[in-house]
């Protein structure tokens, strides 16, 4: 147990559907990430909110909306999905994003496939 | 290629024997994190350093700063090992982005 609590664990969504992942820590940490873990590749990061304020976009396209209504809480939005988004989305928290030694925590993650 | 590199992709081991990991990185960076992937996908931060050495029970990690090299070493290997092992690294340009190694995975039979 990390202190990271991601919902769902599994989900299953047509190209048509909405849904949302949600990410939750109550660490006290100010900083919060969205990673994607595609199979056979490495960890991407997607995201970076601090104090609830985005502070990085990795070139994510925008059928993946986030939203950090406060330091605790981590949604990933989901539109229009496409089959190649299917991956493991990994939600991560950090004290701070400044520094060299700034430990970040990761939740369990949410298996997505997209039909 | 990728600037951060893992060897080997795969390894298994009988239960016991003494296992290493390594990564090697073509950047300059202000921290190195390994990182335990589990077959359910959480992944939990195993060490983070910047010089020397860290142990944490039967885990060492080394890294050589000059060299662009970092080690991690289980002793007296168990079962339970078994998982993915993720370097990571902070690159002194990147301010918060860790970039990552695509992993070993790690078999241990009993």
């Amino acid at each position: 147990e990390t202190g990271v609590t991601q919902t769902p664990r599994h989900l299953v969504m047509g190209m048509t559907n909405k849904k949302s992942l949600k990410c939750e820590q109550h660490l006290g940490h100010n900083a919060m990430y969205w990673y994607k873990q595609s199979a056979k590749k490495p960890l991407e990061l997607m995201f970076v909110y601090n104090f609830k304020e985005q502070t990085e976009n990795n070139s994510v396209p925008s059928r993946f909306s986030p939203e950090c209504p406060n330091s605790s809480h981590l949604f990933l939005h989901l539109h229009t999905l496409q089959p190649e988004d299917s991956a493991l989305y990994l939600c991560a928290s950090s004290q701070g994003i400044q520094g060299a030694h700034t430990e970040a925590f990761f939740g369990q993650g949410t298996r997505l496939t997209v039909v | 290629k990728n600037e951060v590199e893992q060897s080997p992709q795969n390894l298994t081991a009988q239960e016991g024997e003494f296992i290493t990991i390594n990564c090697s990185y073509s950047v300059g960076i202000s921290a190195l994190h390994w990182l335990q992937q589990h077959p359910g996908g959480g992944i939990v931060s195993l060490f983070m350093l910047s010089s020397g050495k860290k142990k944490h029970g039967r885990l060492i990690a080394t890294i050589n700063i000059q060299e662009k090299h970092s080690s991690l070493h289980i002793t007296a290997s168990h079962p339970r090992d078994s998982a993915v092992y993720i370097c990571a690294v902070k690159k002194e340009t990147s301010g918060s982005r860790l970039t990552f190694g695509e992993g070993t995975q790690l078999t241990v039979n009993p």
